[in-house]
């Protein structure tokens, strides 16, 4: 069964610090891989994807995340984080090997709370 | 990137009435659109997947009679509470993808539904 799991539930960074928003996987044939955005009381704003290719995948504002297929991961990064930044992180996977019906959905992981403080 | 509108992006009604939620994709063909429902500081449950013109595929513990999906065509689809509770206020999301599994979903903005 297809799963991912964001393990902390909040991260706290300095503004100009860099930041890491962490991601692992589990699926049963190649990922595509996804993180979106969401601001209170918002729909969910998609930041950036992986589905084949070069490992580390550059996104929307600044924000990029790195596939690392020993390891099941797919952390999200930024260098120099904003406070405007602040806001609910949620990774995604999808299982190349489904398509149709639910199968063919994404598998949300619990989200991040990600806080940046002036 | 595609632009995913949902109407209303909030609702206020009486228990036992039905509300209509409408999610259009603006600039593509939505093959499939999902319905989600998200709960304060969770995560996004899904709820159903409809592709254009068939019957909407329900996940477990979802009831089809209470939560009714039109796709109707590749820019529009509806979820409808009906009779509607106020267990049933939560935040409603959709998402439409396009033709291939690779494409991303885009997601509409959301709304509130409170039922009181």
């Amino acid at each position: 069964a297809q799963s991912v799991a964001q393990p902390e539930d909040q991260v706290n960074v300095a503004e100009g610090n860099p930041l890491t928003v962490k991601c692992t996987y589990s699926v049963s044939g190649n990922p595509y891989l996804f993180w979106y955005v969401q601001y209170p009381n918002r729909g969910l704003q998609f930041l950036l994807k992986y589905i084949t290719g070069d490992n580390l995948v550059k996104g929307s504002y600044g924000f990029e995340a790195e596939f690392n297929k020993s390891q099941t991961s797919f952390h999200l990064k930024k260098p120099s984080a904003l406070v405007s930044d602040s806001a609910l992180y949620f990774c995604a996977v999808r299982d190349s090997g489904s398509y149709g019906g639910s199968q063919g959905n994404l598998i949300f992981g619990k989200g991040t709370k990600l806080s940046v403080k002036p | 990137g595609a632009v995913v509108s949902q109407h209303p992006s909030w609702v206020i009604c009486k228990s036992g009435t039905s509300v209509k939620i409408e999610c259009r994709s603006l600039d593509f063909q939505a093959t499939t659109m999902f319905w989600y429902r998200q709960f304060p500081k969770q995560s996004l449950m899904l709820m159903a997947t409809s592709n254009e013109g068939s019957k909407a595929t329900y996940e477990q513990g979802v009831e089809k009679d209470k939560f009714l999906i039109n796709h109707a065509s590749l820019t529009l689809s509806t979820l409808t509470v009906t009779s509607a509770h106020p267990e049933d206020s939560s935040f409603y999301i959709c998402s439409a993808r396009g033709q291939t599994i690779v494409d991303e979903q885009f997601f509409g903005p959301g709304t509130r539904l409170t039922v009181l």
